[in-house]
């Protein structure tokens, strides 16, 4: 069984700083994805960034970049240049290959809840 | 671009009684999942569907059902509404297996309260 483990209920960052959101997971399947989701105040489930358990390189997206540790089995999310706007819910979530009929879905994290600061 | 499309956006229910919430995913989307998120809780995996057939299913209540349809879009019925079931909904999609290039897309939620 899968398994996320989000360690800070809480963050809190000043505007224009970098920001470190940690993410631990525990599978035994070779082939898995990770993933970050945003969630704002209004509830939506945002996309941020993809990072496949084969892949050589850490995974970055605009001011998003993913530190991905496989032999410590963590893909710390890093948000560079904070704006307010960034204040939000912080979900780490996985997929598995999806042995039988699953069809990989999303494990989630108990989430970060970001406060950025002016 | 088309997103997933959740109906209604908020439904409020007295106990016992039944509530309907309705998908549409992204067109050419072949796989459905729906989620449960408490207050102040991560989302929780209830049922997936991939091609019109239920190829996973979490910690869905057996009060509940879900379906796809022949048009793909989805429902979830439920049933004996407990204050327990007052939660976010969501659903989401994807064509075939979640990844990068292939990304899960949620929809803006279905608010069920129950009084």
């Amino acid at each position: 069984a899968q398994k996320i483990t989000q360690t800070q209920p809480g963050m809190f960052v000043q505007e224009k700083e970098a920001v470190t959101l940690d993410c631990t997971y525990d599978t035994s399947d070779p082939s898995y994805g990770l993933f970050w989701y945003k969630q704002p105040s209004s509830g939506e489930m945002i996309f941020l960034i993809y990072q496949g358990s084969y892949d050589q390189q850490n995974a970055t997206e605009g001011r998003y970049s993913l530190n991905f540790q496989k032999a410590r089995k963590s893909a710390n999310l890093v948000i560079s240049a904070s704006q307010l706007g960034d204040s939000a819910m912080y979900f780490c979530a996985m997929t598995d290959s999806g042995g039988g009929t699953s069809y990989g879905k999303l494990t989630f994290g108990q989430g970060t809840i970001l406060t950025v600061h002016p | 671009a088309a997103g997933v499309i959740q109906s209604p956006r908020h439904l409020i229910k007295e106990k016992r009684e039944t509530a309907t919430l309705k998908c549409y995913p992204i067109p050419r989307h072949d796989t459905v999942y729906w989620y449960q998120q408490g207050p102040g809780q991560d989302p929780q995996f209830l049922i997936s569907f991939y091609e019109k057939m239920q190829s996973d299913k979490g910690s869905i209540p057996d009060r509940f059902s879900a379906q796809q349809f022949s048009d793909y879009h989805s429902e979830l019925n439920m049933s004996s509404l407990e204050l327990g079931d007052s939660a976010l909904y969501f659903c989401a999609s994807s064509l075939g297996r979640p990844s990068g290039a292939n990304v899960l897309t949620f929809g803006a939620g279905s608010r069920l309260t129950v009084l």
